[in-house]
């Protein structure tokens, strides 16, 4: 069975600070991994996603990832924090089946100004 | 397009009442979701669905039906609500599920809180 794990319910950080979120998954078949974002009272929007080829992944809004087979992780990372990435992050993993997608339990970003 | 979209965006309901959540998509997609999200907890798949005509139970299907008449529509059903039921809704959907990659596309959620 597929799991996802989050490091970390809440990070904070400095407006213009590095955003490092870690996403960590077990699965033993290749994966596709995705991460979400969802900014309050709304649903969830893609930021980004693995599939195959290159494992370093760009995104919207400055966000990028890679995956790391040998670390079986998918780091989600921004160079400098905006105050309007404050929202809650999911990173998801499928694969192995063709309709279930197994979510981590979220980050929760704060931008302190 | 309107994308995904959810019908209602509240509700309160009382133990035992019974409602439909529905959710349409303009995407012309084959796949189908429901999921629950609670705190703490991330996201839940209740029920799916793979094509019109067509469903299955996801990971927590107890207390929920669903139906798929028509390809552009999902409805999930409470028949008797609990207040375990307390939560957001969100309806998903992706053209050909997980193959090559395909992302979900999410609506904007359904607040239910039952009493």
């Amino acid at each position: 069975a597929q799991s996802v794990t989050q490091l970390g319910s809440h990070v904070s950080v400095s407006e213009g600070a590095l955003v490092l979120l870690r996403c960590n998954y077990s699965s033993s078949v290749p994966p596709y991994l995705f991460w979400y974002v969802q900014y309050p009272n709304q649903g969830l929007q893609l930021l980004l996603k693995y599939t195959t080829g290159a494992t370093l992944v760009k995104g919207i809004n400055g966000f990028e990832a890679e995956f790391k087979k040998s670390e079986t992780s998918f780091h989600l990372t921004k160079p400098s924090a905006h105050m309007s990435d404050a929202a809650e992050y999911f990173c998801a993993a499928g694969g192995g089946s063709n309709y279930k997608l197994t979510f981590g339990k979220g980050t929760l970003l704060t931008v302190n100004p | 397009n309107a994308g995904v979209t959810q019908t209602p965006k509240f509700r309160v309901l009382k133990t035992g009442q019974s409602m439909t959540l529905l959710c349409a998509q303009d995407m012309n997609h084959e796949y189908m979701y429901w999921y629950r999200q609670d705190p703490g907890m991330g996201l839940r798949l209740i029920h799916y669905s793979v094509g019109e005509g067509t469903t299955a139970k996801g990971e927590v299907p107890d207390g929920y039906n669903v139906s798929r008449l028509k390809k552009q529509n999902f409805l999930l059903g409470l028949e008797s609500a609990a207040p375990s039921q307390t939560s957001v809704y969100f309806c998903a959907s992706s053209y050909l599920g997980l193959l090559m990659g395909n992302e979900q596309f999410f609506g904007p959620g359904t607040r239910l809180t039952v009493l």
